[in-house]
């Protein structure tokens, strides 16, 4: 069964400092693993998709197969990346299931 | 032009209670969703139809049955509101093949 394991409920940085949001997952078949945020009271939104290898909002992740690892990283916060970070997984026909989040806190 | 929209956004009843959130998306998705999130922030995948057809229901209560008139609308009713499915309930579309979910604003549902 596929699980994504967010070991971190709450993380605090300070502005300017580089962020890591830690990820692993098991998985039973080729999953395609996501980075999704969600700021105060709104809705979820696609951050990052490992196929698209994109960086948005500075924010990069590299999926590492040999670890079953997706973390999110990004090498200065700001106060606006304040939000609630979810690693997905999707793999065939089952739907996204999401890890328990992290709660970002930047610091002023 | 909103691409997956929940109505209402807060809905707040007595214990005991019937009620209904609706969901519909205008991207031509061919699969929808429910989730749950809980007061922890928790987010649970409660059903998911493609093409009109249940194709998961995880271990939700029965209290709960998903509609789905159209590929563009899944509605959600609940029967029997216990104070336990106080949450905010979101609705998500996606492609089959493209794994991409939109998701919709969400509904804050409370049970009193």
């Amino acid at each position: 069964a596929q699980r994504v394991t967010q070991p971190e409920k709450l993380l605090s940085v300070f502005k300017g400092a580089p962020v890591e949001l830690k990820c692993n997952y098991s998985y039973s078949g080729s999953p395609e693993l996501f980075w999704y945020v969600q700021y105060s009271r709104q809705r979820l939104q696609l951050l990052l998709r490992h196929i698209s290898r994109e960086s948005i909002k500075g924010f990069t992740a590299d999926l590492n197969k040999g670890e079953t690892s997706f973390h999110l990283k990004k090498p200065f916060a700001q106060e606006e990346d304040s939000a609630m970070y979810y690693c997905a997984l999707v793999s065939g026909n089952t739907p996204l299931v999401f890890g328990k989040g992290t709660r970002l806190s930047v610091i002023a | 032009d909103t691409a997956v929209s929940q109505t209402p956004k807060y809905l707040v009843t007595q214990m005991g209670n019937d009620k209904s959130i609706k969901c519909e998306q205008n991207l031509g998705h061919d699969t929808m969703y429910w989730y749950k999130q809980d007061s922890k922030k928790f987010l649970k995948i409660m059903f998911s139809y493609n093409n009109k057809e249940l194709i998961i229901n995880e271990t939700v209560p029965n209290r709960f049955s998903p509609k789905s008139p159209d590929k563009a609308h899944l509605n959600l009713h609940i029967n029997s509101l216990e104070l336990g499915d106080s949450a905010v309930y979101f609705c998500a579309s996606s492609q089959r093949g493209a794994n991409g979910y939109t998701f919709g604003s969400g509904t804050r549902l409370t049970v009193v």
